[in-house]
């Protein structure tokens, strides 16, 4: 069964560029949840969606950043312009949602440099 | 709100000798409590989990046993191996917004094991 799938797995742009990174979570799973992951930082949970739809979108850094879902088995993740500090690793992770579910399984990531 | 606290790495170890990494968390409610593992260049992994207080996650010969007095997941292994060289992340999961519950990462524990 395949797991959560990113892409691309590496993305070298130059700042000011438009930068879209892609998820495919597990079938059956109906939530997603994007995450960015730096030295200085750690792991931080940027968005995540239930059933399509956006539910906690707290974490975005800000404005230039923007997550979609169109349907249930995909998401992307755009940063619009890029900036040299939005250099990390992106990873989506995927779960199905519950009281009694709570494991997330992540994807391989997309490092992301931005010169 | 929720957090974790992780003990401060890098840890390094020769083969054959045993592990500890220390978590601690601050929670409300009953969280579930996990350990990740990150190998190099890689996404996160399960590593194990336990819903309820004393309970004991293992697998692959690494335990914890969540211990609601002292709100610790501490992470133990009796015999480490060079293949276990990674990065180890405590997590909790606790009910935010929306019906997923959302994973609360502590800064994760760099492990070298040396042969």
């Amino acid at each position: 069964d395949a797991g959560v799938i990113q892409s691309p797995r590496h993305e070298v742009t130059e700042m000011g560029q438009e930068v879209t990174l892609r998820c495919k979570p597990i079938s059956g799973h109906n939530s997603l949840f994007w995450y960015r992951q730096t030295m200085m930082r750690g792991l931080e949970l940027l968005i995540y969606f239930n059933n399509n739809v956006p539910i906690d979108d707290s974490g975005m850094p800000e404005d230039r950043f923007s997550a979609k879902m169109p349907n249930a088995s995909f998401s992307t993740l755009k940063i619009q312009p890029s900036e040299p500090r939005d250099s990390a690793v992106y990873f989506c992770a995927s779960m199905t949602s519950g009281f009694s579910t709570d494991t997330q399984y992540f994807g391989p990531g997309t490092r992301l440099t931005v010169l | 709100g929720n957090s974790v606290t992780q003990m401060e790495g890098p840890v390094t170890l020769s083969e054959e000798a045993f592990l500890t990494i220390n978590c601690t968390y601050t929670a409300t409610g009953y969280p579930s409590l996990f350990w990740y593992v990150q190998y190099p260049g890689e996404g996160l992994q399960l590593l194990l989990k336990a819903t309820k207080a004393d309970d004991k996650g293992s697998n692959k010969g690494f335990e914890a046993t969540y211990r609601k007095e002292t709100t610790s997941f501490h992470l133990e292994k009796g015999s480490v191996q060079v293949s276990d060289s990674a990065v180890y992340f405590c997590a909790l999961s606790g009910i935010s917004s929306g019906s997923a519950r959302q994973l609360t990462f502590g800064s994760g524990t760099q492990l070298t094991v040396l042969p």
